[in-house]
């Protein structure tokens, strides 16, 4: 079975740094996924991680440690857009499965 | 990366009712998949569309609630029948782009009424 935990909210003001932690406990792993999803809008891709380390995309950083099952996302110098749900997921063959999100509320 | 398009974007329906979603993705794919979202929840594979076979369904989910069609391989329909009030959820299409896991469509906002 999967077993993936991410926290249930984050509040952060807005040019900080926020990271949203994920550890997960899966049957079989060949890669860890993080999206966003703002309201009422489908998911969207922000980064991959199959080998341990830090994988950097412009103010999006996402780490993985496979050995411990944790994973996290770093926002950077946040905006008022990345208020949104952060969602952790795990691939096992094909399939992925879900964290529950954490929603990131950015304040001015 | 693959565009997908999928609708109705939303629907109010009758209990009882039935509701089909279409999905189509501009590019060829070998596999589709369908999950359920519900209200404040994150994302739950109902199944996973094979072309040329029958559809794979995750635990919790049977093919006379949730049948699917995979006719070729750039489209997937996704009917819940026999609707209730349980079902009112976001449903989303999606296909596998190897290294960046899923791309969604944007999305089904069911209500049952």
């Amino acid at each position: 079975g999967q077993n993936i935990d991410q926290p249930t909210e984050m509040t952060a003001t807005e040019g900080a740094i926020v990271q949203i932690n994920c550890t997960y406990q899966t049957s079989g792993f060949n890669g860890l996924f993080w999206y966003q999803q703002h309201a009422g809008e489908a998911p969207t891709f922000l980064s991959y991680n199959v080998l341990d380390g830090l994988e950097e995309k412009g103010r999006f950083s996402s780490f993985l440690s496979r050995s411990k099952g944790y994973s996290y996302l770093l926002l950077k110098e946040l905006q008022m857009k990345d208020s949104a749900s952060y969602l952790c997921a795990v691939r096992n063959d094909y399939k992925l499965s879900f964290g529950a999100g954490t929603t990131v509320t950015v304040r001015a | 990366s693959a565009v997908i398009s999928q609708k109705p974007s939303r629907d109010i329906c009758q209990r009882g009712t039935s509701l089909t979603i279409q999905c189509q993705v501009d590019s060829q794919v070998t596999m589709m998949f369908w999950y359920r979202q519900q209200p404040g929840q994150s994302l739950t594979l109902i199944a996973t569309a094979n072309q040329g076979s029958e559809a794979t369904y995750e635990s919790g989910f049977v093919i006379d609630k949730f049948p699917i069609s995979r006719p070729n391989l750039t489209f997937s329909t996704l009917t819940v029948s026999n609707m209730s009030p349980e079902d009112s959820s976001i449903y989303l299409c999606s296909v596998e782009d190897r290294g960046k896991g899923a791309f969604f469509g944007q999305g089904t906002r069911l209500t049952v009424v």
